[in-house]
């Protein structure tokens, strides 16, 4: 158990909606990361917070927004789904410059 | 452009034997260097890393090591176990700091056979 929790584990939904992906990160852990995983692909780095505040982004959508909130917990908000974001989702959390620790990942369909 | 490329999607391996898994890199940049390993339905969880200052690294079973001039990185595993069998991410990074510069390889999928 990495102590990264992901909700949900799994997601299908149709075209053009909007979900809301969880993340509590470990214990004392301030910098949340989310990344995508498309089929065959590696991880894409999506976006990044550090206690409370955007710290980096990556390839993310501007359809995709994040935020972290006061218990550090974050969300990832992906809107106007297409097919092609079907995807695993995975949330990772760190201490400064410390290795990350990865959630389960939410699997997400768009039908 | 992938600026970490795992050429082998998959390798089969006896168990006992040795199992080598590649990467190559293409960023001269790239310093600090990262193994996961990835079972289903679970997130990678970090193996092993290795900092360009060296060219080898140990930890029991696994070693990594680098070739910085061919860009070049393998991890071997010895002996090789069945629960050995998972995805392994290469990954590489300019700056160790923060995972926002990690860049991950599309994995090679190891199956170790009893």
């Amino acid at each position: 158990d990495s102590g990264v929790t992901q909700t949900p584990k799994h997601l299908i939904t149709a075209t053009g909606q909007r979900v809301t992906l969880r993340c509590s990160p470990r214990s004392g852990d301030l910098s949340v990361y989310w990344y995508q995983q498309s089929l065959d692909q590696g991880l894409q780095f999506l976006i990044q917070y550090y206690n409370g505040e955007e710290r980096a982004k990556g390839n993310i959508l501007e359809r995709f927004s994040a935020q972290q909130f006061p218990d550090l917990h974050s969300e990832l908000n992906l809107s106007s789904l297409e097919l092609g974001d079907s995807a695993l989702y995975f949330c990772a959390s760190s201490a400064w410059g410390d290795e990350a620790f990865f959630g389960q990942g939410t699997r997400l369909t768009v039908v | 452009d992938q600026q970490v490329k795992q050429n082998s999607p998959s390798l089969s391996v006896q168990e006992g034997r040795i199992s080598i898994l590649n990467c190559d890199y293409t960023n001269s940049m790239f310093d600090y260097f990262l193994w996961y390993k990835k079972y289903p339905a679970e997130g990678p969880t970090f193996l092993i890393s290795i900092s360009s200052i060296k060219d080898k690294n140990e930890d029991g079973r696994f070693t990594v090591f680098l070739n910085k001039s061919a860009k070049h990185l393998s991890l071997h595993i010895v002996p090789s176990q069945p629960g050995d069998s998972a995805v392994y991410f290469c990954a590489a990074s300019a700056q160790k700091t923060s995972y926002d510069k990690v860049i991950f390889g599309p994995g090679t999928s190891l199956s170790v056979i009893p």
